[in-house]
C-alpha cells in the first residue's frame, strides 16, 4: 500500500462548480497534512495546512480532515479556470510524503 | 527578497555520466531540502539539511547520489553514475525554521538521462 494515495484524474469541473479532491494515507500516526498546487512546469506552492479533525476554510478553499478514516480532502468553491493545476496532498508521519497528485481541469 | 535559485535549469546527459546540481537558498534559511519529482508523481524528499548537517537522508540512494551543504548556505546534489530512471525534476527548497509548511521551492532542474 502506498503511503499517500490520490485519484490521478484528470478531474474536470465546469467554471463556478465545486471541485472535490481526495487523499488517503496509511500512517495512522500522521499529524500534519498539506495541500499544494502545482501548475504545469512550475514548482509546488502550499495552499492549505490542516492538523486537527474537521474543516479549515481559507477563501474559496476548504480542507477537511478525518484521522479515524485516514482521509483528507480539499474543496474548491466557485472553481475558476486559473485553478486548473495538479493538486498534491502531503503528509507528515514517520516521513514527509507527497501523494502522486490529482490533475484538475476547470472548463470555462 | 530573492527566491531559491537553482542551476542549471535543464540538463541532458547519457546514462553512466555524472551530473551536479546547485542550489542557493533564501538568505537566512537554515533548512534546505532536495526533492526528486518523476513525471506524474509527487516530489520525493531525498535529503534535508539543517545548516550544514544532515537531518534526514533516508530516501537518498547513497550508492549513486551525494549531497553537501558546505558553510550551511549553498548546496550541491550529485549523481554518479546516472541511470535512465534518474530522469526527473530536482527541486530544491529552503525554510527558515525547518517546518515544511514554511518551505519555498526553487524552479527546479529538469534532468533527462538518455
Amino acid at each position: 500500500q502506498k503511503e499517500v494515495e490520490q485519484n490521478s484524474g484528470p478531474l474536470s469541473v465546469p467554471e463556478g462548480a465545486i471541485a472535490s479532491l481526495n487523499c488517503t494515507y496509511s500512517d495512522r500516526g500522521s499529524q500534519s497534512f498539506f495541500w499544494y498546487r502545482q501548475y504545469s512546469g512550475k514548482s509546488p506552492e502550499l495552499i492549505m495546512s490542516i492538523y486537527s479533525n474537521g474543516d479549515k476554510e481559507d477563501g474559496r478553499f476548504t480542507a477537511q480532515l478525518n484521522k479515524a478514516s485516514q482521509y483528507v480532502s480539499l474543496l474548491i468553491r466557485d472553481s475558476q479556470p486559473s485553478d486548473s493545476a495538479t493538486y498534491l496532498c502531503a503528509v507528515i508521519g514517520q516521513n514527509f510524503v507527497f501523494g502522486p497528485g490529482t490533475r484538475l481541469s476547470v472548463l470555462p | 527578497e530573492a527566491g531559491v535559485a537553482q542551476s542549471p535549469r535543464y540538463k541532458i546527459i547519457e546514462k553512466r555520466q555524472s551530473v551536479a546540481f546547485w542550489c542557493n537558498p533564501i538568505s537566512g534559511h537554515a533548512t534546505l531540502y532536495w526533492y526528486q519529482q518523476i513525471l506524474g508523481q509527487g516530489p520525493k524528499l531525498l535529503i534535508q539539511f539543517q545548516n550544514n548537517g544532515v537531518v534526514d537522508d533516508s530516501q537518498l540512494p547513497k550508492d549513486r547520489f551525494s549531497a553537501e551543504r558546505l558553510k550551511g548556505v549553498d548546496s550541491t546534489l550529485k549523481i554518479q553514475p546516472a541511470k535512465l530512471e534518474d530522469s526527473a525534476v530536482y527541486l530544491c527548497a529552503s525554510s527558515p525554521s525547518g517546518l515544511v509548511n514554511e518551505q519555498f521551492f526553487g524552479p527546479g532542474t529538469r534532468l533527462t538521462v538518455l
